[in-house]
């Protein structure tokens, strides 16, 4: 079954601390994987996607399929990334994109 | 530039009563999608749609009902609302499907009394 984990609900570090949210996924075929955010009272936004190998706002994630996991790091946390991140896996047949259960990342001044 | 814009983005019900949620995408996308957002578990997907008159089941689809007559709508209908379906409701879009970016609209806060 496809499938994407986030082991954590709830992350918090203080600022200019390394954060990494993990992400697993379950999949037999060749995954697409995206991390999205949501910030306080704005929509759910694409972040970054594996297949463009870039950093955005300081994040990046590399797909280790060998570990089925695309964990999104920075390697010094800011107060305004306080957000609901959600990893989510696409190609997954019939045109759908699953998400895990979201991270609440927390970053204390 | 308005995207994907929901309508409405607040309502009460009753237990029984029916609604109808509108999601509007002025980028012309193909694919269009509904999730519902509850504590801990995510984004579910209810219904999909890969173009004009098609529709299809996502993991949660009991209890709902959708329409996609034109392009750039889809409608997802609740004929019988129980407090099951107390939920923030979001409508995306996407041009490539499963391999593209999606765009979300703002989200429709149900509660189901």
């Amino acid at each position: 079954a496809q499938r994407v984990t986030q082991p954590e609900k709830l992350l918090s570090v203080f600022k200019g601390a390394p954060v990494e949210l993990k992400c697993n996924y379950s999949y037999s075929g060749s995954p697409e994987l995206f991390w999205y955010v949501q910030y306080s009272r704005q929509r759910l936004q694409l972040l970054l996607r594996h297949i463009s190998r870039e950093s955005i706002k300081g994040f990046t994630a590399d797909l280790n399929k060998g570990e089925t996991s695309f964990h999104l790091k920075k390697p010094f946390a800011q107060e305004e990334d306080s957000a609901m991140y959600y990893c989510a896996l696409g190609n997954t047949g019939g045109f759908k994109t699953i998400f895990g259960a979201g991270t609440r990342l927390f970053v204390k001044a | 530039n308005a995207g994907v814009t929901q309508t409405p983005k607040f309502r009460v019900l009753k237990t029984g009563q029916s609604m109808t949620l509108l999601c509007a995408q002025d980028m012309n996308h193909e694919y269009m999608y509904w999730y519902r957002q509850d504590p801990g578990m995510g984004l579910r997907l209810i219904h999909y749609s890969v173009g004009e008159g098609t529709t299809a089941k996502g993991e949660v689809p009991d209890g709902y009902n959708v329409s996609r007559l034109k392009k750039q709508n889809f409608l997802l209908g609740l004929e019988s609302a129980a407090p099951s379906q107390t939920s923030v409701y979001f409508c995306a879009s996407s041009s490539t499907g499963y391999t593209g970016e999606l765009f979300f609209g703002e989200g429709s806060r149900l509660t189901v009394l």
